[in-house]
């Protein structure tokens, strides 16, 4: 059973236009959540994080927000720029494990 | 900046070898990590280690096996490869601070024949 979702497995932006890849979640009792960013045959690299005491974090071109009623959060990025074309990826933990859970990741690409 | 290492890049070996999948970080984290992604899926945790010596499996079932003899090493062996053992494995660390982000390797693209 996944736990953390991303239902969008691609998104297709023109540049400068905004990105938002969503991410969806099922166990009420994570409580920080992480975006990472992979290349090609790279490794994955830490993006932009939420505390679930927060309901959004800026960090320039990137925002997260963070619906806990909803179990929701998204990343908007803009403006989205070609070199932002990458897979990304959603994580979450609780407060006892302090385990990442990945979701499956979305495929974005930034259209010049 | 995050360095952390892994070995080899890509490997393509036979049915029933042992392999070992290396990883160095010299960022002095307490805190290492093994996961295995498929194309498409989620990254899965396989191994874990809060410190030397001391592993522990993560929640996917593996047939690898983990040391960690060095703070700097975590090392993933499979003694006997099966193409289902094909896959691309990451290997991360972090620091102590509560929810220090993970820093990752550039994984190890393994292909059993």
């Amino acid at each position: 059973d996944q736990q953390v979702k991303q239902n969008s497995p691609s998104l297709s932006v023109q540049e400068g236009r905004i990105s938002i890849l969503n991410c969806d979640y099922t166990n009420s009792m994570f409580d920080y959540f992480l975006w990472y960013k992979k290349y090609p045959a790279e490794g994955p690299t830490f993006l932009i994080s939420i505390s679930s005491i927060k309901d959004k974090n800026e960090d320039g071109r990137f925002t997260v927000f963070l619906n806990k009623s909803a179990k929701h959060l998204s990343l908007h990025i803009v403006p989205s720029q070609p070199g932002d074309s990458a897979v990304y990826f959603c994580a979450a933990s609780d407060g006892s494990a302090r385990q990442l859970t990945f979701g499956s990741g979305t495929q974005l690409t930034v259209l010049p | 900046e995050a360095d952390i290492y892994q070995t080899p890049r890509y490997l393509v070996i036979g049915t029933g070898k042992k392999i070992t999948l290396e990883c160095s970080q010299t960022m002095g984290h307490d805190k290492m990590y093994w996961y295995q992604q498929d194309p498409g899926m989620e990254l899965h945790l396989i191994h874990y280690s809060y410190g030397v010596n001391s592993t522990e499996k993560g929640d996917l079932s593996s047939e690898s096996t983990v040391s960690r003899i060095r703070t700097e090493h975590f090392p993933l062996t499979l003694e006997s490869a099966r193409p289902s053992h094909t896959s691309q494995y990451l290997c991360a660390s972090s620091g102590t601070t509560p929810n220090s982000p993970l820093h990752f390797g550039n994984g190890t693209r393994l292909t059993v024949t």
